[in-house]
């Protein structure tokens, strides 16, 4: 019953330092999409996935990298963390993007640059 | 602008009818959405609503579609404090693979 999985939940990182948020579904959804959220706002899209090895930029990519080398996994990677990337950061899939379509999300993690 | 926009907070008290609002600008949306997001979880479909419908009851939800306006609302009847949450109102269109979301309207319960 694990739907969308994010790891970590909590993570502090320091400005210039790297990371990667772990992101795994396990429904064989094909459309998986990474997006964050800042206080008082509405989910922005960052980066989006039909499926494994294709992957397409969201609204606010800049900063970001992901890859997609399997159905299951979607990683999100920040290579040099500033400040205004401190957000939480939801990872969601579907099946697909069709309306009706129920777009499953994970717990979030929450990023602290400083 | 915003794609989507909603007012950021609503008080109500329990066992009262919650009516939350959501305003979009593309005429070309074909479904609209209501997500819900408890604290520290993330977000959880409740209900959606086709653009060729003008109404959708489901239990306590009503989704009720206003297209001339691009007006969306959702009431939920007798509510309850386990519905103290942030609602986000979504939409999907042609085009697009992706959800935009609003910045979503925190409902507080009083009891």
């Amino acid at each position: 019953n694990a739907g969308v999985t994010q790891t970590p939940k909590f993570r502090i990182l320091k400005i210039g330092q790297s990371m990667t948020l772990q992101c795994a579904q396990d429904m064989n959804h094909n459309y998986m999409y990474w997006y964050r959220q800042d206080p008082g706002m509405g989910l922005k899209l960052i980066y989006y996935s039909v499926g494994a090895g294709i992957t397409d930029k969201g609204e606010v990519p800049n900063g970001y990298n992901v890859s997609r080398s399997t159905t299951e996994d979607f990683p999100l990677r920040l290579e040099l963390a500033a400040p205004s990337q401190t957000s939480v950061y939801f990872c969601a899939s579907s099946f697909s993007p069709e309306g009706g379509t129920e777009a499953f999300f994970g717990q979030g993690t929450r990023l602290t640059v400083v | 602008g915003e794609d989507v926009e909603q007012s950021l907070f609503l008080s109500v008290r329990e066992g009262d009818s919650s009516v939350i609002n959501c305003t979009y600008t593309d005429s070309s949306s074909t479904y609209l959405y209501w997500y819900k997001q408890e604290p520290g979880a993330g977000l959880q479909l409740l209900t959606y609503i086709f653009s060729n419908m003008d109404m959708k009851q489901d239990q306590r939800l009503t989704v009720l579609l206003n297209k001339k306006d691009k007006h969306l609302s959702l009431r939920i009847a007798d509510t309850q404090t386990g519905d103290s949450a942030i609602y986000f109102c979504a939409e999907m269109h042609t085009g697009r693979r992706a959800l935009t979301f609003g910045s979503g309207t925190r409902l507080q319960v009083q009891p």
